[in-house]
């Protein structure tokens, strides 16, 4: 299937800092990336949609100038936390859809952020 | 809101027998279910899927059934093993075209030897 690669799996930050997370489509094009959350023993929250060329859309309740997400080419998302705390730490995912594939989205192996 | 539940947080089921995985669903306009399987620190790996056209979808040890007029799916493992034992979520998507999945809280399955 098609591989969606994103790094860095495991980050470690002071509250305060920035972080940035790449999600990159190895063997496909993605105009549209997806942008997930998970905490522990809860479901995946869509948190974003990335549009190549053009801003996100986020959903309800995420903040746009907190998370930011550049979608600079139709292999490259990229998602930063800025001025982390540690209510940001969680696990981001990202996923894309294959146009060749169906509707399955394929996920990256996902980044687990903690901000100390 | 949750569109897609799955109400049960975890399952043990001894090696060899059958797993059942419920799902429910509350949005009449999702038409596409999948299923998708993982493991702690990891993305989520897709299992299988079916379509609302569809009222089952079997691929080797696994099954899913889809009963639209109870917005209830469900994912059949048999014969489980113990390498099945990790979180599953359901997942649906309300129309065919790049839009995101909304996905259940997921179903703990332990497998035991």
């Amino acid at each position: 299937g098609a591989v969606v690669s994103q790094h860095p799996s495991r980050v470690i930050c002071k509250s305060g800092t920035s972080v940035k997370i790449e999600c990159r489509s190895l063997d496909f094009q993605a105009t549209t990336m997806f942008w997930y959350r998970q905490f522990p023993k809860q479901s995946l929250m869509l948190m974003a949609t990335s549009n190549e060329g053009s801003k996100a859309t986020y959903e309800q309740g995420v903040e746009k100038d907190k998370f930011l997400i550049n979608h600079a080419s139709l292999t490259l998302s990229t998602l930063t936390v800025t001025s982390a705390h540690p209510e940001d730490s969680s696990f981001y995912i990202c996923s894309a859809r294959d146009p060749y594939a169906g509707e399955k989205l394929f996920f990256g192996s996902g980044t687990q952020l903690s901000v100390l | 809101d949750q569109q897609v539940k799955q109400n049960s947080p975890s399952l043990s089921v001894q090696e060899g027998r059958i797993s059942i995985l419920n799902c429910d669903y509350t949005n009449s306009m999702f038409d596409y279910f999948l299923w998708y399987k993982k493991y702690p620190a990891e993305g989520p790996t897709f299992l299988i899927s079916i379509s609302s056209i569809k009222d089952k979808n079997e691929d080797g040890r696994f099954t899913v059934f889809l009963n639209k007029s109870a917005k209830h799916l469900s994912l059949h493992i048999v014969p489980s093993q113990p390498g099945d034992s990790a979180v599953y979520f359901c997942a649906a998507s309300g129309t065919i075209g790049n839009t995101p999945l909304v996905f259940g809280k997921g179903t703990r399955l332990s497998v035991i030897a």
